[in-house]
């Protein structure tokens, strides 16, 4: 069974700082991805990155890098110079690659950039 | 290309009534998930689909709820009778591969809600 833990309900930063969305995972699968989503008001999905358990580098895509630690089973990811857009909710998910595996959720990080 | 698309938007009915959401996923993509979305529960996966199968059903909460994908280009969910318990936002999905680097696609949502 796959599980995904983020532990801060609620984040504040301000506009042009750089912010760190924490999430922890738990899985005995040896090969799985990690996933980042967006949520904003108006209620969409949006995909943001991805990271491979196999993956020698962290995965950078533009302002969102992730800040992943194998060994700790950690996933976080840093958002780089806040815009007011990036006030939304935040999940993280991860999916096994073997047989059927399906996209499990953690219950998601809210994030509110001031100006 | 056109992202996922789910009608309607917002639905709003009462008790007793049948309900049916419906999802038209990415051209080409062989995979579709059906999740809710609710405050209490955060993102629970229902049912998925592969080239028009269902292939886990395990989240469907009960015989109320049915999903059926008649052919690679529409699916539909139903609730029938529909309950107060059932108002959430449901959302369809699609994808490339079960597995890897290739993420779900959400449509924008239907938000239920049984009065």
């Amino acid at each position: 069974a796959q599980k995904i833990t983020q532990t801060q309900p609620g984040m504040f930063v301000q506009e042009k700082e750089a912010v760190t969305l924490d999430c922890t995972y738990d899985t005995s699968d040896p090969s799985y991805g990690l996933f980042w989503y967006k949520q904003p008001s108006s209620g969409e999905m949006i995909f943001l990155i991805y990271q491979g358990s196999y993956d020698q580098q962290n995965a950078t895509e533009g302002r969102y890098s992730l800040n992943f630690q194998k060994a700790r089973k950690s996933a976080n990811l840093v958002i780089s110079a806040s815009q007011l857009g990036d006030s939304a909710m935040y999940f993280c998910a991860m999916r096994a690659n073997s047989g059927y595996s399906t996209l499990t959720f953690g219950k998601g990080t809210m994030l509110l950039v001031s100006p | 290309d056109a992202g996922v698309i789910q009608s309607p938007r917002h639905e709003v009915t009462e008790m007793g009534q049948e309900v049916t959401l419906r999802c038209k996923p990415i051209s080409g993509h062989d995979y579709l998930f059906w999740y809710r979305q609710t405050m209490m529960r955060g993102l629970e996966l229902l049912i998925y689909f592969n080239n028009n199968v269902p292939i886990d059903d395990s989240g469907m909460p009960e015989d109320r709820f049915s999903a059926k994908m008649p052919n690679a280009s529409f699916s539909t969910l139903k609730i029938q009778p529909s309950e107060p318990r059932d108002s959430a936002v449901y959302f369809c999905a699609s994808s490339l591969s079960p597995g890897g680097n290739s993420p779900l696609h959400f449509g924008n949502g239907t938000r239920l809600t049984v009065t």
